[in-house]
């Protein structure tokens, strides 16, 4: 069963901090995703990883793939009290191990920007 | 319409009632999924459809009936729920099968209440 996992679960950090969310997962795959939702809101993609060494880049925020290691990171430059939000990674096993074609999310990391 | 949408947005009901979720999405994708997420728990997959088929059900109670009469649209017919059923209800679509699941596009969700 794969098993994808996150952390930190939970995260404050302040306005113009950086860090970095990990993402660890269980079985072979090269398709990784990140997620971001706001409060009540549903899920918005933010990055689609398809290959060993993918680097994505949108604003603040940095996404890589490393295959190898089974590890991808959310990377938060100078962040903003925008980005507050929960960050979800997902992973694409494919159609291999039993996961029938669907993504294994990750529990999310809970991301407070303070002033 | 585009993307993913999802009627109701908000639904109370009592246990004793019985209720349909709907979701269309306008994306031509071909798989789409129901998600349940609940205030202290991860995201949980409950049903996937592939060109109207089923090909996951993640031990889900018989209270939830999925129906996907076409590619476009999924229903979750719900009847005597408990309580703890209470939860935002989320459907995504991707453009699967194939090989991969593929990024899925979300729906913004319906808030579920049950009194």
């Amino acid at each position: 069963e794969l098993k994808v996992e996150q952390n930190p679960l939970f995260l404050s950090m302040q306005e113009g901090k950086n860090y970095t969310i990990y993402c660890n997962y269980s079985t072979t795959s090269d398709r990784l995703y990140w997620y971001r939702q706001d409060p009540g809101k549903s899920l918005e993609s933010l990055f689609v990883l398809l290959s060993n060494g993918a680097v994505k880049q949108e604003g603040r925020l940095m996404a890589s793939l490393d295959t190898k290691a089974r590890l991808s990171t959310l990377h938060i430059t100078a962040a903003v009290h925008d980005l507050s939000a929960t960050y979800f990674c997902a992973v694409d096993a494919g159609n291999s191990g039993g996961s029938n074609y669907k993504l294994t999310f990750g529990k999310g990391t809970l991301l407070t920007v303070n002033p | 319409e585009t993307g993913v949408t999802q009627t109701p947005r908000h639904l109370v009901m009592g246990m004793t009632n019985k209720k349909s979720l709907k979701c269309e999405q306008h994306l031509g994708h071909n798989a789409m999924y129901w998600y349940k997420q609940s205030a202290k728990k991860p995201l949980e997959l409950m049903f996937v459809y592939n060109f109207k088929e089923q090909t996951e059900n993640n031990s889900v109670p018989s209270r939830f009936s999925p129906e996907c009469p076409n590619s476009s649209h999924l229903f979750l017919h719900l009847h005597t729920l408990q309580p703890e059923d209470s939860a935002l209800y989320l459907c995504a679509s991707s453009p699967g099968p194939g090989l991969w699941a593929y990024e899925q596009y979300f729906g913004p969700g319906t808030r579920l209440t049950v009194t």
